[in-house]
């Protein structure tokens, strides 16, 4: 069975812009969730995507959003990119039901100069 | 405010022994403990978990041990490889769910042969 895919693996952006990520989930997982990894702050949940509903949101800005498409597929955005936007961003799946770990992707490794 | 507190940033331990990694947590909702493992460009990989009901879960080498009055956890890998020398995250939720993780910061393991 296929693992968590996210596209693309590194990206670099300037000050201002935005930038969308992708997320596959696992075959039959219908739970998307979103983290970012920084140095100083380690993982911090972003969002939870079930039925292209938004059900759990971390603390983060409004300039953080998502989406989940009926096939399950996630994309997040981030608008007005600042420097410390930096960071590794997680994408992970699960099955539904009590006590389903996370299945994470391999991360975007996002860049903002 | 960190939640879930790993104190020992890094542990050096020999090929053939025991491995124990620490995890201290403040929300006494949490009911949900993971324990994942990540190597260096790569996403989590989800170890082992155990819920609030449970004070012990083993799985192979790995066994897991929560200890709910101390609000502690611990990973033991025993024997320990080479091959285990990774940083290891420790995560809890609150009402069984995999998704809204609290994660600590990790601690980085090497296992010298």
């Amino acid at each position: 069975k296929a693992g968590v895919t996210q596209t693309p693996r590194y990206l670099i952006k300037t000050r201002g812009q935005q930038v969308t990520l992708s997320c596959s989930p696992i075959s039959g997982h219908r739970s998307v969730s979103w983290y970012q990894q920084t140095p100083g702050q380690g993982l911090q949940f972003l969002f939870e995507y079930f039925s292209e509903t938004q059900r759990n949101k971390g603390n983060f800005p409004g300039r953080f959003s998502g989406r989940q498409f009926s096939n399950s597929r996630s994309e997040m955005n981030v608008s007005t990119l600042e420097l410390g936007d930096s960071a590794l961003y997680l994408c992970a799946s699960s099955l539904m039901g009590h006590n389903s770990p996370l299945h994470f992707g391999n991360g975007t490794r996002l860049t903002v100069t | 405010d960190q939640q879930v507190k790993q104190n020992s940033p890094s542990l050096s331990v020999q090929e053939g022994r025991i491995s124990i990694l620490n995890c201290d947590y403040t929300n006494s909702m949490f009911d949900y403990f993971l324990w994942y493992k990540k190597y260096p460009a790569e996403g989590p990989t989800f170890l082992i978990s155990i819920s609030s009901i449970k004070d012990k879960n083993e799985d192979g080498r790995f066994t897991v041990f929560l200890n709910k009055s101390a609000k502690h956890l611990s990973l033991h890998i025993v024997p320990s490889q080479p091959g285990d020398s990774a940083v290891y995250f420790c995560a809890a939720s609150v009402g069984g769910s995999g998704y809204a993780l609290n994660f600590g910061k990790g601690t980085s393991l090497l296992v010298t042969p």
